[in-house]
């Protein structure tokens, strides 16, 4: 099983700063990683694909980078909406999710 | 617009059976895999299965194998999922999801509670 760790845990920013989080795969993906938000009482919502795809209506704010065994998702500069919790997921092997890093607002 | 509305979920004792739904709209649905994604309360997202565009392959995580049945109708744009045997640890909300390689869009999901 490919194990995704996400880090940090839990983010405290404010609103216009910026937010880099991190997704280290325990084999290497290729571009094989996806990006998900999360929102209490939400659906998930697809952010990132193929490692640096925005999906569809996806803000230019949302970055995603890397490939191999290192991914970062960036967020430019934080909207109030970007408060969430977001996951990482790969689809090399199977399918599995990091444990999510949570951006609280500070 | 793209839509899933999930339903099915209750409350069950463990060691019995639930059937959920996934009702698609707003897209070919036969053009399409579909995954199951389950999450538990506090917990992170969990794979659960998915189905290939006609159905003839499914795919499962390791603790639903033999437990659980994915399939669909395309005639019904609507995904199944068959949940036997069921324990506490299924306890979760299970959402469905558009796609193989990446998931999106998501049903708001259903919960699914095991307990006696």
């Amino acid at each position: 099983e490919t194990v995704l760790t996400q880090s940090p845990a839990t983010l405290s920013l404010s609103p216009g700063e910026r937010a880099s989080l991190s997704c280290r795969a325990s084999q290497s993906l290729g571009t094989s990683l996806a990006w998900y938000q999360k929102k209490p009482g939400q659906a998930p919502r697809l952010i990132i694909y193929g490692a640096s795809n925005r999906a569809t209506g996806i803000p230019a704010r949302f970055r995603g980078s890397g490939s191999g065994t290192d991914f970062t998702l960036t967020i430019s500069s934080l909207e109030p909406e970007d408060f969430a919790v977001y996951y990482c997921q790969q689809r090399s092997n199977w399918r599995t999710f990091g444990q999510g890093t949570k951006v609280e607002i500070k | 617009e793209e839509q899933l509305v999930e339903s099915g979920g209750d409350l069950v004792q463990p060691g019995g059976s639930l059937r959920l739904y996934c009702a698609a709209s707003g897209f070919i649905f036969s053009d399409f895999a579909m995954t199951w994604v389950r999450q538990a309360a506090g917990k992170g997202l969990e794979w659960v299965s998915g189905i290939s565009e006609g159905g003839d392959r499914p795919y499962y995580t390791d603790s639903v194998k033999g437990r659980f049945t994915i399939s669909r109708d395309n005639s019904r744009n609507t995904l199944y999922l068959q949940m036997n045997s069921l324990r506490a640890d299924d306890t979760a909300v299970y959402y469905c999801a558009k796609g193989w390689q990446a998931f999106g869009p998501w049903g708001r999901g259903t919960l699914v509670t095991v307990s006696s």
